[in-house]
């Protein structure tokens, strides 16, 4: 079945620096969405991503999914402390498939 | 203050106990999932319906038995349990139709530990 790996699985940043997650398919996706979830709460939806090549920018935040439309990653520009969380990525039919997610540690 | 709303938020049951978890949305969605989130892997789908018929059900155990009784309401009920079945039991709800995949709006959640 389709697989969705996510790497890094941990980063630890210092506020202010970048951050980087990638996220693979094992079988091209029609589209993919990413979450965030905070220590504690659930998933929430941050961005739906569906034509080859697209990169859309979120404010701190900027989304790109890959021209084959298996990979895409999210990249945090300046890190600050409520980034705080784990960013899945998901993808599929009839209820989406997801990455282990990435979490995302911050020091001060 | 999530649109979708699971009861309860914490439950300790016995292996030899029956138990059901509810969720309930309240944004008119036609699309409703369990997941399973256990530490260190991946959100898991159990079960999928959409308008109120049961479309991908991921070989779950017998021992989880969903209910859809309306697009609003969904149930995951619960017996004979193992002690490795204790995870965070997440509910989301969703559109459906179009040609992508709608957003999924996710509860609390339910923090199920089987002793």
């Amino acid at each position: 079945g389709q697989q969705v790996m996510q790497i890094p699985q941990y980063q630890h940043v210092q506020e202010g620096e970048d951050f980087t997650t990638y996220c693979n398919s094992s079988t091209t996706l029609s589209n993919i969405q990413w979450y965030k979830q905070r220590p504690g709460g659930h998933p929430v939806f941050l961005i739906q991503l569906v034509k080859s090549g697209e990169v859309k920018k979120q404010k701190r935040l900027t989304f790109q999914f890959g021209e084959a439309k298996k990979n895409s990653s999210l990249h945090i520009t300046a890190t600050q402390t409520t980034d705080v969380g784990t960013y899945f990525c998901g993808g599929g039919a009839d209820g989406l498939t997801f990455g282990k997610g990435t979490h995302l540690i911050i020091q001060p | 203050e999530t649109g979708v709303t699971q009861t309860p938020r914490h439950l300790v049951m016995g292996m030899t106990n029956k138990k059901s978890l509810k969720c309930e949305q309240h944004l008119g969605h036609n699309a409703m999932y369990w997941y399973k989130q256990s530490a260190k892997k991946p959100l898991e789908l159990m079960f999928v319906y959409s308008l109120e018929e049961r479309v991908e059900n991921n070989s779950v155990p017998s021992r989880f038995s969903p209910e859809c009784p309306n697009s609003s309401h969904l149930f995951l009920h619960l017996h004979t349990l193992q002690p490795e079945d204790s995870a965070l039991y997440l509910c989301a709800s969703s559109r459906t139709g179009g040609s992508y995949n709608s957003p999924l709006h996710f509860g609390n959640g339910t923090r199920l530990t089987v002793t």
